[in-house]
């Protein structure tokens, strides 16, 4: 999985299966993150976000998890479509601002017809 | 039409030369930045504006300068163009400290 800082992994899905995205962050005291799609030739995209008081967050198709003990985010993605494929990224911040986000490299997420 | 719209989309460049990208925004968010994103590596922060008289300097400000010349409009320059600063420069928005970024499509700068 993507950790904040390295490499560029990979990872393809069947389409209609679900799909796992990882992200392991390094400080302790971020508090909020967020996760961004970035698809081919366009600017990231908002997925979903959560905050350090909660472990779980649900959107549409969507869901973050947060595990403050070993410092690990995961988005899952529920029945993976083709128009899911794209660069998908974390980023963390210790106050929630904007600013002081530190965004991850990413992971690419290929759907399989 | 898009929220946050960058020009130009693609530009090649040679070392020395002066290169201005611009950012305009339709949503009227007070708080603006710009962002460098290479291959491998996250996005980071070269500028951020919180406000027309607000200017500050973000994790890699070095080579770079900005200028706010209305609420709805942020740009980059870069003075002296150098061959690492080829990259993807991402104009974003927000509408206050601790909210969600809004990105433009992005400027694909080459310099030579």
């Amino acid at each position: 999985g993507e950790s904040v800082g390295l490499h560029l992994p990979t990872l393809s899905v069947q389409e209609g299966d679900n799909s796992i995205i990882n992200c392991a962050y390094s400080n302790s005291a971020s508090d909020y993150f967020i996760w961004y799609k970035q698809e081919s030739g366009k600017g990231p995209q908002f997925i979903i976000d959560i905050r350090s008081n909660m472990d779980k967050r649900q959107g549409q198709r969507v869901t973050v998890l947060l595990n403050k003990t070993v410092k690990h985010l995961s988005l899952q993605i529920a029945a993976t479509q083709p128009g899911d494929s794209a660069v998908y990224f974390c980023a963390e911040s210790p106050s929630g601002s904007a600013r002081q986000l530190t965004f991850g490299s990413g992971t690419q997420l290929t759907v399989l017809p | 039409d898009a929220d946050v719209t960058q020009t130009p989309r693609n530009r090649i460049t040679k070392t020395g030369k002066r290169i201005m990208l611009e950012c305009s925004q339709t949503k009227g968010h007070d708080r603006m930045y710009w962002y460098r994103q290479d291959p491998g590596l996250g996005l980071r922060l070269i500028y951020y504006s919180f406000d027309v008289k607000d200017i500050n300097k973000g994790e890699i400000s070095d080579g770079y300068s900005v200028s706010r010349q209305a609420q709805a409009k942020f740009s980059l320059s870069l003075e002296s163009a150098i061959p690492n600063q080829t990259a993807l420069y991402f104009c974003a928005t927000s509408r206050g400290a601790n909210e969600k970024l809004f990105f433009g499509s992005g400027t694909q700068l080459s310099v030579l």
